[in-house]
């Protein structure tokens, strides 16, 4: 069966630095991969979506990569700020319809 | 996200007791589903309902069972609840439209504590 396994520890950045978070997978690719952003007592909050033929996408300071060679995902959080504090989710899809998620890394990020 | 609604947010229970968990959706999505989230586990699917006549199982669906009383409102159900089912439940949504993304919405999740 699949595993996925995101950066094990937390991380604490700060403020300014680039934040980089791992998302790791065995077995086969997925067709795509997404991004969720969760802070403490809510849901989680949809990113970003990057397809297993892209290379790299970006929106605003969050940059996500694919590599489907090495099986893993980085997320990068550049310029960070401390509202970017929260726990960030993987998750994979190889049909159109479910999700399976990581773990998730919590980020604290230091004014 | 208030497209997405649970009741109740919080909730304690005993042991061998039967209790439901409701969602609400303003989205006029057509897809909805059950997680729930446990420290070092990430979110895990309960199940997922297509439509209202559509209801699948997703890979921990014992000891649970889903009601799609409508488009809008997808219930979850624990017909005997044990200690072990103490998480975190999240309702989500998406649009089967969105094709190739399935961006999913989630409630502001239900913490559920069983004695």
């Amino acid at each position: 069966s699949q595993k996925i396994e995101q950066n094990s520890e937390a991380l604490n950045i700060q403020e300014g630095k680039t934040a980089t978070l791992t998302c790791n997978y065995t077995n086969y690719s997925p067709a795509y991969l997404q991004w969720y952003r969760q802070d403490p007592g809510r849901g989680p909050v949809f990113l970003l979506l990057i397809r297993e033929n892209e290379k790299e996408k970006r929106k605003e300071r969050l940059k996500v990569t694919f590599d489907t060679t090495l099986k893993q995902s980085l997320f990068h959080i550049t310029a960070s700020q401390p509202a970017d504090s929260a726990t960030y989710l993987c998750a994979l899809a190889w049909d159109d319809y479910k999700l399976s998620f990581g773990a998730g890394t919590t980020v604290t990020v230091r004014a | 996200d208030a497209d997405v609604t649970q009741t109740p947010r919080n909730r304690i229970t005993k042991t061998g007791k039967r209790i439901m968990l409701e969602c609400s959706q303003t989205k006029g999505h057509d897809r909805m589903y059950w997680y729930r989230q446990d420290p070092g586990l990430g979110l895990r699917l309960i199940y997922y309902s297509f439509d209202v006549k559509d209801i699948n199982k997703g890979e921990i669906s014992d000891g649970y069972s889903v009601s799609r009383q409508a488009q809008a409102k997808f219930s979850l159900s624990l017909e005997s609840a044990i200690p072990n089912q103490t998480a975190l439940y999240f309702c989500a949504t998406s649009d089967k439209a969105q094709r190739g993304t399935n961006e999913q919405f989630f409630g502001p999740g239900t913490r559920l504590t069983v004695l």
